[in-house]
């Protein structure tokens, strides 16, 4: 069964750092892109970061752009969002999501996505 | 800034169909966008329903369907049922960016 496990949400002050983790199982870690995504509370969707699956193509959204850091470990099966200078604004679920298909475009989408985790921004 | 309409809500009732639109504020949305959609339920992380306009995964119910449809992307759902109630979100691809558009919640009365 193919599973997206994420971790590492908590409180922190503005200015602060907070370091998300997603551990998949059940499937060829390697081999699909990954995504994180946020949603702040009572709001809709947006696309945080993307990486390939070999860690060599990254993106991010302006919004987040110098301040969070996606990167990826295939040998322990796990996702990493690491988010500095963290602001008020970036209050939110974050969930990480597989890709479409295995050696898939990262335009194609998302298919499997885990629970979320929540990160809270404040003082 | 790139903007992607949903009509905002919608209702139908069990047993009904009903079609949510994607609008892309750069113009018609054509499969070059790669259009995706998902649902959403109240405490749930979203649910992939359809990708690449009309592609459904596995798990996708065979009453959701895809399609283009004057110029917008289109999520078009049969014989509607009640557990089908939920937040809809589309996701458009951009030339490196991927945006989803606000949502449109479905209700099912």
């Amino acid at each position: 069964e193919v599973q997206l496990v994420e971790s590492g949400g908590g409180l922190v002050q503005p200015g602060g750092s907070l370091r998300l983790s997603c551990a998949v199982s059940g499937f060829t870690f390697n081999s699909y892109w990954m995504h994180w995504v946020r949603q702040a509370p009572g709001k809709g969707l947006l696309c945080v970061s993307r990486i390939d699956g070999d860690g060599s193509s990254l993106s991010y959204a302006d919004s987040v752009k110098g301040r969070f850091t996606i990167s990826r470990d295939n040998a322990k099966n796990t996702l990493y969002l690491q988010m500095n200078s963290l602001r008020a604004e970036d209050t939110a679920v974050f969930y990480c999501a597989r890709g479409v298909g295995a050696w898939g475009r990262y335009y194609d989408g998302m298919d499997v996505w885990g629970q979320g985790t929540t990160v809270t921004v404040s003082s | 800034q790139t903007v992607v309409t949903q009509e905002p809500s919608l209702t139908v009732s069990p047993g009904g169909t009903v079609t949510l639109t994607c609008a892309s504020s750069t113009g018609a949305v054509t499969s070059g966008y790669y259009p995706n959609w998902f649902q959403q339920k109240p405490g749930q992380a979203p649910r992939a329903l359809i990708y690449s306009t009309s592609n459904k995964h596995s798990w996708t119910p065979a009453r959701f369907s895809g399609s283009l449809l004057g110029g917008k992307a289109a999520l078009t759902l049969s014989a509607v049922q009640p557990e089908d109630e939920a937040e809809y979100y589309c996701l458009l691809y951009y030339g490196g960016a991927q945006v989803f558009g606000g949502g449109t919640k479905l209700t099912v009365l």
